[in-house]
């Protein structure tokens, strides 16, 4: 079964925190992709990042970082030094050939961040 | 380059009534993904559109169908519409799905409200 589990409902930190998002991810294919996307109050996907299962490299863009790590199916967000703007639902998601079509998404997390 | 636009951004309908929904996909793409969202939860796939033909359902009834016309423009229409239609229904546009690797760009979205 492919199935995406992001545990965090909801987290709240006061500007300049460093947060990380959990991303936990089941799928019996060999071949995979995951990614994260952001929504915004607007209720647009904004794509992030795209990962595929055979580059385990984690990768800085900015403030942001993802960790991927085959062993434990996860594949982690962090946000260093977070400010208002990032507030958002963050959503992780699954492709493969076993999921067809579809982008599997994870439900949310909910990241509020405060002055 | 046009992102993905939708048609209309919201909608107000009263249950049994039908709906059709609009998506224009980003330049240069030609599948076109339908994802429901209900509030609160992550998107739900729906169906893709692969050069106007259904390449791939996710487990909703027949009453959602949909469209894929030559400029690879889409609709998706919902008969006899029941209160839990009610959601932000998203569409997404990418390149030829292959292998899973299926980076989809999406529009703001339709929020659908059966009263």
């Amino acid at each position: 079964a492919q199935k995406v589990t992001q545990a965090q409902t909801e987290i709240s930190v006061v500007e300049k925190e460093d947060v990380t998002l959990d991303c936990v991810y089941e799928t019996r294919d060999t071949t995979y992709y995951l990614f994260w996307y952001k929504q915004p109050p607007s209720g647009e996907l904004v794509f992030l990042i795209r990962r595929n299962s055979f580059d385990e490299q984690n990768e800085i863009s900015g403030r942001y970082s993802w960790n991927f790590q085959k062993s434990t199916s996860s594949f982690n967000f962090t946000i260093t030094a977070s400010q208002v703007v990032d507030s958002a639902v963050y959503f992780c998601a699954l492709s493969s050939n076993q999921a067809g079509t579809a982008l599997i998404f994870g439900k949310g997390t909910t990241l509020s961040v405060s002055s | 380059e046009t992102g993905v636009t939708q048609s209309p951004t919201h909608l107000i309908k009263t249950r049994g009534q039908q709906v059709t929904l609009r998506c224009s996909s980003q330049s240069g793409h030609n599948t076109v993904s339908w994802y429901q969202q209900a509030l609160g939860q992550g998107p739900q796939f729906i169906f893709q559109y692969y050069r106007e033909e259904e390449n791939g359902r996710g487990n909703f009834p027949p009453r959602f169908s949909g469209l894929q016309f030559p400029n690879y423009s889409s609709e998706l229409n919902v008969n006899a519409l029941e209160l839990d239609d009610s959601a932000l229904y998203l569409c997404a546009s990418s390149l030829a799905w292959r292998d899973g690797d299926n980076e989809q760009f999406f529009g703001p979205g339709t929020r659908l409200t059966v009263l």
